[in-house]
């Protein structure tokens, strides 16, 4: 397993602003995942950050309103910009562990957003 | 699209007695499935893979999978008050591939409750 940090842990923001939420992992992983999930609801991807490259983004995520960096294999960081009431969400990072892929993802403890 | 259903609950067992919990899947290429639980104000933790028909057994957890009737399964024998959380069904948004390179598809959860 690994350890998978994530700052801040909640944090309450105005409607206008952006904040940027950090990930960090004790091991190298090739790919790392950021999810949302909503008030009540279950987890829905955001992006795929593939160090290296641009991130890929899911149907009605956009990068302008979620940028993501992946500097190096153990560090990602996902903005929330121009945040609105409707971003409030916990926000997860994931991380795939293991030489052969199998799909076993492991979770950060996510950061909690209110967006006033 | 990809789906994973799973019936929101709350499911209410006696402690003691065994939880099963149940998910049924859309896409027929999928190859591999994921239990995640998650208490309350906590992020997923992975508790259980499956890759073959047939079960798998760790502990007090089953998972079963059925690819002919696109059903997996989560049996908790012995339940304790401790199992009480909402239980998450997963599979990679990429059928084919061996890993979940594209991230993962949450089902809704099933929201256990274990009766004292």
């Amino acid at each position: 397993s690994a350890v998978i940090s994530q700052k801040p842990s909640r944090d309450i923001c105005q409607r206008g602003t952006s904040l940027t939420i950090q990930c960090q992992v004790d091991s190298q992983v090739t790919m790392m995942f950021w999810y949302r999930q909503q008030p009540g609801q279950s987890l829905t991807l955001i992006a795929t950050a593939n160090q290296g490259s641009e991130a890929t983004y899911e149907s009605g995520f956009v990068i302008d309103k979620f940028p993501i960096s992946r500097p190096n294999l153990t560090f990602s960081t996902l903005t929330v910009s121009n945040m609105s009431p409707e971003d409030s969400s916990i926000y997860l990072c994931s991380v795939e562990l293991g030489q052969v892929p199998r799909g076993e993802q492991y979770f950060g403890p996510g950061t909690r957003l209110t967006v006033t | 699209q990809k789906e994973v259903e799973q019936n929101s609950g709350p499911l209410s067992v006696p402690e003691g007695a065994i939880a099963s919990l149940n998910c049924t899947y859309s896409d027929r290429g999928s190859q591999s499935f994921f239990w995640y639980r998650q208490y309350s104000g906590k992020s997923p933790e992975l508790i259980m893979s499956i890759y073959s028909n047939g079960d798998k057994e760790d502990g007090r957890f089953t998972a079963q999978l059925n690819k002919a009737s696109q059903y997996v399964s989560l049996l908790i024998r012995d339940s304790q008050p401790s199992d009480s959380a909402t239980y998450l069904c997963a599979a990679p948004r990429t059928p084919y591939s061996g890993g979940g390179a594209d991230g993962l598809t949450f089902g809704k959860g099933t929201h256990l409750i274990i009766q004292p």
